[in-house]
């Protein structure tokens, strides 16, 4: 099984709401992602977990928050938003080790008005 | 110069043609190359992986690597309209988190 699931699919939020998306793997994976994609652009890193510790933080602006609760979950904590982050949200998983060879979910449409 | 380059196209091609997708890059320290698959409004999905130089192939996809050239490949023999989807490249390190992508081509297969 190579799934990774994400929800919510889609996702509205006014600028000053507080949400969060959420994905979980079940292939004993031991490193997760979150990217953020624009349209006709390739996927854009956000964070790393590897091993449930923050290895990698592309100088995402702090009103993206991600928690990695165990090694199965991923979370990612929106606050106060701002239009221009309206994208295409994907978690990723991968072995963690050695091979780094990337699965991604399906992804949270998310619009901020 | 960018670290991995891919023509964006589009590229259009008639039902049963041969698309052939191609990306170069600049890090010759790249040991392994992926091909996804991403339908429009969908996550990219892991189409081919290959380490090293060499071939691949899995049904209609065969996947080439040429390290010498730093230049990466992918065939879609007897394409259908199901083949429609845009086309990332990516490349790693061994042991390293980050992926390289292209910037992904566009691929519309006409029935």
């Amino acid at each position: 099984d190579t799934e990774v699931t994400q929800t919510p699919k889609h996702l509205v939020m006014g600028m000053t709401n507080k949400k969060s998306l959420k994905c979980e793997q079940h292939m004993g994976h031991r490193a997760m992602y979150w990217y953020k994609q624009k349209a006709k652009k390739p996927p854009e890193l956000m964070f790393v977990y590897s091993y449930e510790k923050l290895s990698i933080n592309e100088s995402v602006p702090s009103r993206f928050s991600p928690e990695c609760p165990n090694s199965s979950l991923l979370n990612l904590h929106l606050h106060a938003l701002q239009p221009e982050d309206s994208a295409l949200y994907l978690c990723a998983s991968s072995q963690g080790i050695g091979v780094n060879t990337q699965y991604f979910g399906p992804g949270t449409r998310l619009l901020v008005l | 110069q960018k670290e991995v380059e891919q023509d964006p196209g589009p590229l259009s091609v008639p039902e049963g043609a041969i698309v052939s997708l191609n990306c170069t890059y600049s890090n010759s320290a790249f040991q392994y190359f992926m091909w996804y698959r991403q339908y429009s409004r969908k996550g990219p999905e892991l189409l081919m992986y290959t380490y090293s130089s060499g071939n691949k192939e899995d049904g209609r996809f065969t996947a080439q690597v040429d390290k010498s050239s730093k230049y990466i490949s992918l065939f879609i023999r007897d394409s259908q309209p199901s083949d429609s989807a845009t086309y990332l490249c990516a490349m790693s390190l061994y042991g390293n988190n980050r992926l390289a992508f292209g910037k992904g081509n566009q691929v519309v297969v006409i029935p």
